[in-house]
């Protein structure tokens, strides 16, 4: 079975400050791993997915993440933050050989001007 | 645009009246999925098909039902709504990585 660990529920940052949004999982086989933003009362929208490869992996709106075998981790980051990123952000992973995804509980990200 | 589509994006049902909410899919995927989201919380997952072949899980309550009448559509009943059921219902499809595409979600008022 796979879990996935989200370690803050809520990050507050300043306009144009750099953020990381943390994620460990845990699975005894290989997984694919997904970040999703949800805005105020909206579906869920992919922001980047880690499937093999090159282990830094870019999304839209400027996110990026780095996938840690070793620390079984998968954290958000991004250089330069918007009010507009404020919003509830989603780490998930699904193993291979299953249609599922496993949630965190998710991070609320709040953009101060 | 290919997309995932719910209707009515804002539902109102009184406590024990059949409601029903919809999906549509223009992506033309097999696997097609229902969550139930409450508020500060991560989706729970109530049921997803595969193809039509339907899969509930263990702790869906028998008041919640789903049709999926083919590819495009899939439709969630609620039987009896109590104040309980009150949340965001979304549906999503499932791409060729297990990466899941999510409508606008359907939010559920019960009074």
């Amino acid at each position: 079975a796979q879990s996935v660990t989200q370690l803050d529920s809520q990050v507050p940052v300043f306009e144009e400050a750099p953020v990381e949004l943390r994620c460990n999982y845990s699975s005894s086989v290989s997984v694919y791993l997904f970040w999703y933003v949800q805005y105020p009362n909206q579906g869920l929208q992919l922001l980047l997915k880690y499937l093999s490869g090159s282990t830094l992996v870019k999304g839209i709106n400027g996110f990026e993440a780095e996938f840690n075998k070793s620390q079984t981790s998968f954290h958000l980051r991004k250089p330069s933050v918007h009010i507009s990123d404020t919003a509830e952000y989603f780490c998930a992973v699904s193993a291979y050989n299953t249609d599922k995804l496993i949630f965190g509980t998710g991070t609320r990200l709040q953009v101060f001007p | 645009d290919a997309m995932v589509i719910q209707n009515p994006r804002y539902q109102v049902t009184q406590f024990g009246k059949p409601v029903t909410l919809s999906c549509s899919q223009t992506l033309n995927h097999n696997v097609m999925y229902w969550y139930q989201q409450k508020s500060s919380q991560a989706p729970k997952l109530l049921f997803h098909y595969y193809d039509k072949d339907f899969n509930n899980e263990a702790d869906t309550p028998d008041n919640f039902q789903s049709r999926r009448p083919n590819t495009s559509f899939c439709f969630l009943d609620i039987r009896s709504p109590g104040l309980g059921d009150a949340a965001m219902y979304l549906c999503a499809t499932e791409g060729l990585y297990n990466e899941q595409f999510f409508g606008p979600g359907t939010r559920l008022t019960v009074l």
